[in-house]
């Protein structure tokens, strides 16, 4: 099935540094979301996006609703050795709920 | 937040045993549960839509008679792998949704199933 195009791939910082990644799309979402994954759990909602050009916080993330409603963005602030997992972005295509997951994006925080 | 618990979180068992595998919804009627299945490193790939009272429908590739799912309650699915053999060893996860298009989906921890 399709996926989402999501960057990078993995990311190796340090602790405290900021975290960007996106996700890019060929075809138009109406809801974007965020998820969290821990190893050998399921993904956890981190924030959902639901009007074009919407930005929404959640603690120390943000993430945005690209305006073409294509793409979004997810920002960590100050990261922090809990962020450690594999973080995916979610499309709904509208009309139905059925989700497309991103390639997901694992964040390693180097000690 | 919304919970939902799966059941069990490993199972382990030889080749040609039927499995079962429960998904929850704790504090919500879940008019619509999800299947997927995660293979190690990769994104979550759907398998079925169930909702509740009616048949699932199933993505391309994924053999409903395998993997059988039943959402007989607002509350409870269950995703049925029949005759199992070690190429269907995963991680199988499930979701529940309201049923609104604004309403996200939650996911379960996941049944990792081993198959001897």
């Amino acid at each position: 099935g399709q996926q989402l195009n999501q960057s990078p791939q993995s990311m190796f910082i340090q602790e405290g540094e900021d975290v960007s990644m996106n996700c890019t799309s060929s075809s138009i979402f109406n809801t974007w979301l965020w998820y969290k994954q821990d190893p050998g759990e399921g993904p956890v909602l981190l924030i959902a996006l639901y009007k074009a050009g919407e930005l929404t916080s959640n603690g120390r993330l943000t993430a945005q609703f690209g305006i073409t409603r294509k793409d979004s963005f997810l920002n960590i602030s100050a990261s922090i050795p809990s962020d450690v997992g594999i973080y995916f972005c979610a499309g709904v295509p509208g009309g139905n709920e059925k989700l497309t997951f991103g390639t997901g994006t694992r964040l390693t925080i180097i000690p | 937040g919304a919970v939902v618990s799966q059941h069990p979180s490993r199972v382990i068992c030889k080749s040609g045993t039927s499995v079962k595998i429960e998904c929850r919804s704790l504090d919500f009627q879940a008019t619509t549960m999800f299947w997927y299945r995660q293979f190690p490193k990769k994104s979550l790939m759907l398998m079925a839509t169930s909702n509740e009272g009616s048949k699932a429908t199933y993505e391309q590739g994924v053999e409903k008679d395998k993997f059988l799912i039943n959402h007989a309650s607002l509350t409870l699915s269950t995703l049925t792998v029949t005759s199992a053999h070690p190429e269907d060893s995963s991680f199988y996860i499930c979701s529940a949704s309201r049923g609104y298009s604004n309403q996200p989906q939650h996911f379960g921890d996941g049944t990792r199933l081993s198959i001897l």
